[in-house]
């Protein structure tokens, strides 16, 4: 266990549903993560927030919408995604987002197959 | 643009073996090095981690690894691995200027170790 929590665990979705996924940290860390970790591919840095505000957005598609309402949680909304977002998306936070309070922890990982 | 390459994307090796996986980067400036790993249906778990100082860094399970700065490496290494190190591995970096602690990651390098 590593202090940061993800439901649900694994989710199937169709184009046209919306669902959530959520993140939840207990290491009083300030900065949070979203990951998309797709097969053959390296790690994706999707969004960063510190304190809850937004300070990256990667070039994610609109269908992609996170939310921070505390420094604790983190939200992913989905909606018309399509098959190739099927992936893992990995949530992970750090005390900070730079220098040595960077090392940044990972919560096990919501496995997302879009139909 | 900045880069973080992993030689090798399969490694098969039988335990008591040593074990040697690279990771070279491109970026700017000085920048903070990691080692990921991913066990089987587990999260991602820190190995080890480089800020400054000595260049040859110890992490948990006997993994080390050494950063090279004039090679732009940081390659993992592990004298004798044992079956339980069969896992995927990750090397990361984040630029000690970027406000925004972004990581970059190589593509990882899946670790069979044979009884």
């Amino acid at each position: 266990e590593t202090g940061v929590t993800q439901t649900p665990r694994h989710l199937v979705m169709g184009m046209t549903n919306k669902k959530s996924l959520k993140c939840e940290q207990h290491l009083g860390h300030n900065a949070m993560y979203w990951y998309k970790q797709s097969a053959k591919k390296p790690l994706e840095l999707m969004f960063v927030y510190n304190f809850k505000e937004q300070t990256e957005n990667n070039s994610v598609p609109s269908r992609f919408s996170p939310e921070c309402p505390n420094s604790s949680h983190l939200f992913l909304h989905l909606h018309t995604l399509q098959p190739e977002d099927s992936a893992l998306y990995l949530c992970a936070s750090s005390q900070g987002p730079s220098g040595t309070y960077n090392e940044q922890f990972f919560g096990p990982g919501t496995r997302l197959t879009v139909l | 643009a900045q880069s973080v390459s992993q030689h090798n994307h399969h490694v098969i090796l039988s335990e008591a073996a040593s074990l040697e996986l690279g990771c070279n980067y491109s970026y700017g400036g000085t920048v903070n090095l990691f080692w990921y790993v991913q066990y089987p249906g587990q999260h991602l778990q820190l190995l080890l981690k480089y800020f400054s100082g000595d260049p040859l860094v110890k992490g948990i399970k006997g993994f080390e690894a050494e950063f090279i700065k004039s090679k732009f490496s940081f390659n993992l290494r592990k004298p004798s691995v044992q079956w339980s190190d069969t896992a995927e591995y990750f090397c990361a970096v984040t630029s000690t200027t970027d406000s925004w602690g972004k990581l970059q990651f190589g593509a990882g390098t899946q670790v069979v170790v044979t009884p």
